[in-house]
């Protein structure tokens, strides 16, 4: 079946506008993450969906971020008044249900803020 | 919370040697570690993973083990390729939920 797909793959905007990513899980998988990805460093957690529970927003840098799951599939993160430092690739994760399960990452959004 | 160490943070090695990469995390709770290994511009993809009730897990060249005492694990890679060459990220699971706590990452150079 597919993977999980990101829309946009890249995504120039100008600093203080609004960005939306989108995510689309793989079928079935009722967990879902956001990761940051800077250049030439490691994946920074931001939040984390599981099901119908409430979403744990623990990562997210600033109330700036936002994030919203629609119908417990495709996922939203918005990004209001970006800044420079918001430039990085964004990666998106969904793993099934059922205590410690492989995530499975998507090809990411790279988001350049000029 | 889990912190996840990840050394080295670059490796290089000929053609045909052996790689190893270590990891060790905190939370004694931590039941799940997986790797990923991520080529340039492209997604990090699952390449192996170990659950705590085994002490070593193998899948043709690559082989992971874990240390439950010492709070370690590593990944192992013989015959390295070219092709093997990416960036490795270590995770672990924090207890025995779903999400995960990854190491920093390290760049792995197979020079033929």
């Amino acid at each position: 079946g597919a993977g999980v797909s990101q829309s946009p793959s890249n995504k120039v905007t100008e600093k203080g506008k609004d960005v939306e990513l989108r995510c689309d899980p793989i079928s079935g998988h009722t967990a879902l993450y956001w990761y940051r990805q800077s250049l030439g460093q490691g994946l920074e957690f931001l939040i984390y969906f599981q099901g119908n529970s409430a979403p744990d927003k623990s990562g997210l840098p600033s109330d700036r971020f936002s994030a919203e799951r629609t119908g417990g599939s495709v996922s939203t993160l918005t990004i209001q008044r970006t800044q420079q430092e918001d430039s990085a690739v964004y990666l998106c994760a969904s793993s099934s249900l059922g205590g410690s399960q492989p995530q499975h990452f998507g090809d990411g959004t790279r988001l350049s803020i000029l | 919370g889990e912190n996840v160490e990840q050394h080295p943070s670059t490796l290089s090695v000929q053609e045909g040697d052996s790689a190893v990469i270590k990891c060790t995390y905190s939370d004694s709770a931590s039941n799940y570690f997986p790797w990923y290994k991520q080529e340039l511009g492209k997604r990090p993809q699952l390449i192996i993973d170990i659950r705590s009730n085994v002490g070593e897990k193998k899948d043709q060249r690559i082989a992971v083990t874990l240390n439950k005492t010492a709070k370690h694990f590593s990944l192992h890679i013989t015959e390295t390729q070219p092709e093997d060459s990416a960036v490795y990220f270590c995770a672990a699971s924090i207890g025995s939920g779903n999400k995960l706590v990854f190491g920093a990452g390290t760049i792995l150079r197979v020079k033929s």
